[in-house]
């Protein structure tokens, strides 16, 4: 099975900082999707931004943006202009495009955004 | 915009007893997943469904079993709970199985074991 690994369990970033939260993935298959999704106290999961992994153009939703390194099966999430609602969980997921649908999810990592 | 409602919102069970987790998928969504978050961990898939039929199974234990209804509605259902199996169950939806799909997740149901 495919693993997605949060090295960072907990991070903090000033209110209007950028913050980079990183993940990285195990996976010997070339067609893949990745997601981050977000989980504020309110625990809902919340999408906030996806990649495919054949295009190499990095994905951008408003203030977040994605480094996408496919050689290194690196993932990382770029918040700019840190909000105190962007304080949450986030969880990097992968998709096989082929074997199954399901997500495989990292172990998170909780942002606190200090006002 | 509709969303994926779960009911009940929390549960509290004794060990040994069955319980029944509802997931409504937002409309003209034809899957739903489910997936297990234990305290401090990162959801767990458990079994998925396409068109009223299984689709995708995870590490949902042989005391739990799920369907999904003709309204494309679902139930997972769970007997002889153990202390373990408190968590937070979440359902997703999905338009079509296509991996570029996201999944809508519901608020989650929270289930105690006591």
């Amino acid at each position: 099975a495919q693993t997605v690994t949060q090295s960072q369990p907990e991070m903090s970033v000033q209110e209007a900082e950028t913050v980079t939260l990183s993940c990285t993935y195990d996976t010997s298959e070339s067609d893949y999707y990745l997601f981050w999704y977000k989980q504020p106290p309110s625990r809902q999961m919340i999408l906030v931004i996806r990649q495919e992994a054949y295009k190499q153009q990095n994905a951008t939703e408003n203030r977040f943006s994605v480094n996408f390194q496919k050689a290194a099966k690196s993932f990382s999430l770029k918040i700019s202009d840190s909000q105190l609602g962007d304080a949450a969980m986030y969880f990097c997921a992968y998709r096989s495009a082929n074997t199954g649908n399901q997500f495989y999810f990292g172990t998170g990592t909780s942002l606190t955004v200090i006002p | 915009a509709a969303g994926v409602i779960q009911s009940p919102r929390h549960l509290i069970k004794e060990k040994r007893e069955t319980a029944t987790l509802k997931c409504y998928p937002i409309p003209r969504h034809d899957t739903v997943y489910w997936y297990q978050q234990g305290p401090g961990q990162d959801p767990q898939f458990l079994i998925s469904f396409y068109e009223k039929m299984q689709s995708d199974k995870g590490s949902i234990p042989d005391r739990f079993s799920a369907q999904q209804f003709s309204d494309y509605h679902s139930e997972l259902n769970m007997s002889s709970l153990e202390l373990g199996d408190s968590a937070l169950y979440f359902c997703a939806s999905s338009q079509g199985q296509g991996p570029y799909q996201p999944q809508h997740f519901g608020d989650g149901t929270r289930l105690s074991i006591l």
